[in-house]
């Protein structure tokens, strides 16, 4: 049973506009939801990261968007930039100490 | 900035071999994970210490793999004998006590021939 689904799988998006990456969760006892950034050849990169008790947190150009009774979470990335091209990775944990779940990733490809 | 070390970078090696993998955690880190990752998948966690504890191994294939972290602080993990399937990037992550941010090594890139 896949815990977090992730979409979509790839992604192409023209410099300077927004790239928009879903995850849905099945398991209401998760409470910390990050997304992690990978460049190939590297280890992931926490990106942003929140918890449910807030429906949005943004970072420069990065924004979570949380929607609890839904069970779904998405990333925007504003004025998208080449240097944004990599894979993304939505997770979810119950928090302190506890294994991530990750989503099978979003390969993203800016165009210049 | 503090960053968690992996060695080797990259191990190529033949069925039925034996392999280990080498991580340093951040300085203070009480809590250290090893993953395993699919090329094209996310990470999956292979087993989680805290301290010199395992607290969760049950991803762990204990036929074939074993991790320890005798002293609370480096940690390895050890493949015997490798399979054609164990080929992955091996990451490990750390964190500190009672905190949710996990920081990832750069992955040992396995390539069982």
């Amino acid at each position: 049973q896949q815990q977090v689904k992730q979409s979509p799988q790839s992604l192409i998006v023209q410099k300077g506009g927004i790239s928009i990456i879903n995850c849905a969760y099945e398991n209401t006892a998760f409470d910390y939801f990050p997304w992690y950034q990978q460049f190939p050849g590297k280890g992931p990169a926490l990106l942003i990261a929140i918890r449910p008790d807030v429906s949005e947190k943004k970072e420069g150009r990065f924004t979570i968007s949380f929607n609890k009774s839904a069970k779904q979470f998405s990333l925007h990335i504003m004025d998208s930039q080449p240097g944004d091209s990599a894979t993304y990775f939505c997770a979810a944990s119950r928090g302190r100490d506890d294994k991530i779940i990750f989503g099978k990733g979003t390969r993203l490809h800016i165009l210049p | 900035e503090a960053e968690v070390a992996q060695s080797p970078r990259y191990k190529i090696t033949e069925k039925s071999q034996a392999v280990a993998f080498w991580c340093d955690p951040i300085s203070g880190h009480a809590t250290l994970y090893w993953y395993r990752q699919i090329l094209g998948q996310g990470p999956e966690l292979l087993v989680q210490f805290q301290d010199e504890s395992v607290v969760d191994d049950s991803q762990l294939p204990k036929d074939r793999f074993s991790a320890e972290r005798l002293k609370g602080v480096d940690s390895t993990l050890k493949i015997q004998p490798a399979e054609l399937g164990d080929s992955a990037m091996y990451l490990c992550a750390s964190s500190l006590l009672d905190m949710d941010t996990q920081y990832f090594g750069p992955g040992t890139r396995l390539t069982v021939l």
